[in-house]
């Protein structure tokens, strides 16, 4: 298993500001993996996070409004760029078990964008 | 395009059984997965079914048809903790072999 940190645990931004978001393991993994949660609704993969290369983003996510961070093997960092209030959403970070394909989840970081 | 169905909500009596159904449509399968998400918290892996049949973990079971792209999670004995959003999600054959998921399905136990 894996135990994910992830920081802040909540925000309330203003339009037009920019948030960082960090994600720790506790284990060394190969690929991250960041996903968006609106309110209600099911979990959409923004992009992944591969140490030493550029994340790999998603259709509909671009690197200039989501630049990804990967310095090592245990860490990441999702910035949401330039915020809306559509950007309000729950941003999950998350890595998988190559043994068992098992996703494990951080406890996710809820957005709210005034 | 890819697609997961699931119904958007269920409702049933502590002690009973319930059956979430999942229907997929996919460029490629390299298994499905149920997710368990109670409100505010992060979803947590339930089952994987890579091959067709029935795998059983205690309460919960989950069934897989590759041959009619669907699957199904039969949770028995529901208790009131059961009440929560579950999600299947299918391993898709692209290159990033990443994780689709469906749009949820709402249980919610009854006393």
């Amino acid at each position: 298993s894996a135990v994910i940190s992830q920081k802040p645990s909540r925000d309330i931004c203003q339009r037009g500001t920019s948030l960082t978001i960090q994600c720790q393991v506790d284990s060394q993994v190969t690929m991250m993996f960041w996903y968006r949660q609106q309110p209600g609704q099911s979990l959409t993969l923004i992009a992944t996070a591969n140490q030493g290369s550029e994340a790999t983003y998603e259709s509909g996510f671009v690197i200039d409004k989501f630049p990804i961070s990967r310095p090592n093997l245990t860490f990441s960092t999702l910035t949401v760029s330039n915020m809306s209030p559509e950007d309000s959403s729950i941003y999950l970070c998350s890595v998988e078990s190559f043994a068992t394909g098992e996703l494990f989840f951080g406890e996710g970081s809820r957005l709210t964008v005034l | 395009g890819q697609s997961l169905e699931q119904p958007s909500e269920v409702t049933a009596v502590e002690g009973a059984i319930v059956q979430i159904n999942c229907t997929y449509q996919t460029s490629g399968f390299y298994g499905l997965s149920w997710y368990q998400q109670h409100d505010g918290g992060a979803p947590t892996f339930l089952s994987y079914n890579a091959l067709d049949g029935l795998e059983e973990t205690g309460r919960f079971s989950s069934f897989l048809s590759r041959s009619d792209s669907y699957g199904y999670l039969l949770l028995q004995e529901l208790q009131m903790k059961d009440s929560a959003s579950y999600f299947c999600a299918v391993r898709t054959g692209d290159s990033s072999y990443k994780l689709i998921f469906g749009s949820g399905t709402r249980l919610l136990v009854r006393p």
